[in-house]
């Protein structure tokens, strides 16, 4: 198995508070992920990384903000938490490479409720 | 536009039978990437296979396997003797050359009853 953590694995919180969700990777992949699961989407990118400090959006970056300050670990925030927010999230690396074919290996996720 | 349209939501067999679950992909690239990911009741996402546009041949691993289709579009996914470990929700995702992202369908929950 892919060597990703993600924490917590379960939060509850109320709306207008600040969250950070963490991803660490023991694998030294160049590319990191963040995607929401909500019933009947699938998966969707929320923001993605290509390297420390850089970073782009994803299909559903609003209210999301992003850092990767080592290879390691690549943090999502909602700043101000809202109840649409309430969701699955998971993390997922993939290798060093600009080959769109290489597989995205995922953590086992962060159940998150925004009362 | 870049599409992955899983149409079935939910699929539900008996144990042993054959269940076929279909992909079908919108993309303007030449050269694109498909996958498909297993995720179980307890969550996690699993990757099961991967295929480039240039290759055509179809893949069989044990009880799967995979048919890609170029001509209509579709990567369409066959459990032959379905077990009920094998009930899951299962997702064809997409990705291109000319960007990161990951296209996800919306996935198939398959349940296999004993």
């Amino acid at each position: 198995d892919a060597g990703i953590t993600q924490s917590p694995r379960h939060k509850v919180t109320e709306t207008g508070t600040p969250v950070t969700l963490r991803c660490h990777q023991t694998e030294n992949h160049r590319y990191m992920y963040w995607y929401r699961q909500d019933p009947g989407h699938g998966l969707r990118l929320i923001h993605y990384s290509y390297g420390v400090k850089d970073t782009d959006k994803g299909e559903v970056s609003d209210g999301y903000s992003v850092s990767r300050s080592k290879t390691e670990d690549f943090l999502l925030t909602l700043e101000s938490a809202t109840s649409s927010q309430t969701s699955v999230y998971f993390c997922a690396i993939s290798e060093s490479s600009l080959r769109r074919n290489q597989p995205q290996h995922f953590g086992d996720g962060t159940r998150l409720s925004i009362l | 536009a870049q599409k992955v349209t899983q149409a079935q939501t939910e699929i539900s067999v008996v144990e042993k039978e054959d269940v076929t679950l279909d992909c079908v992909y919108e993309t303007r690239d030449t050269t694109y990437y498909l996958f498909w990911y297993k995720q179980p009741p307890s969550g996690e996402l699993v990757f099961l296979i991967r295929r480039n546009s240039f290759d055509e041949q179809n893949e069989i691993s044990g009880r799967y396997s995979w048919n890609f289709q170029k001509s209509t579009s579709s990567f369409n996914f066959t459990i032959t003797a379905s077990q009920v470990v094998d009930s899951a929700v299962y997702f064809c995702a997409l990705s291109q050359d000319s960007n990161y992202q990951l296209i996800w369908g919306a996935g198939t929950k398959l349940i296999i009853k004993p």
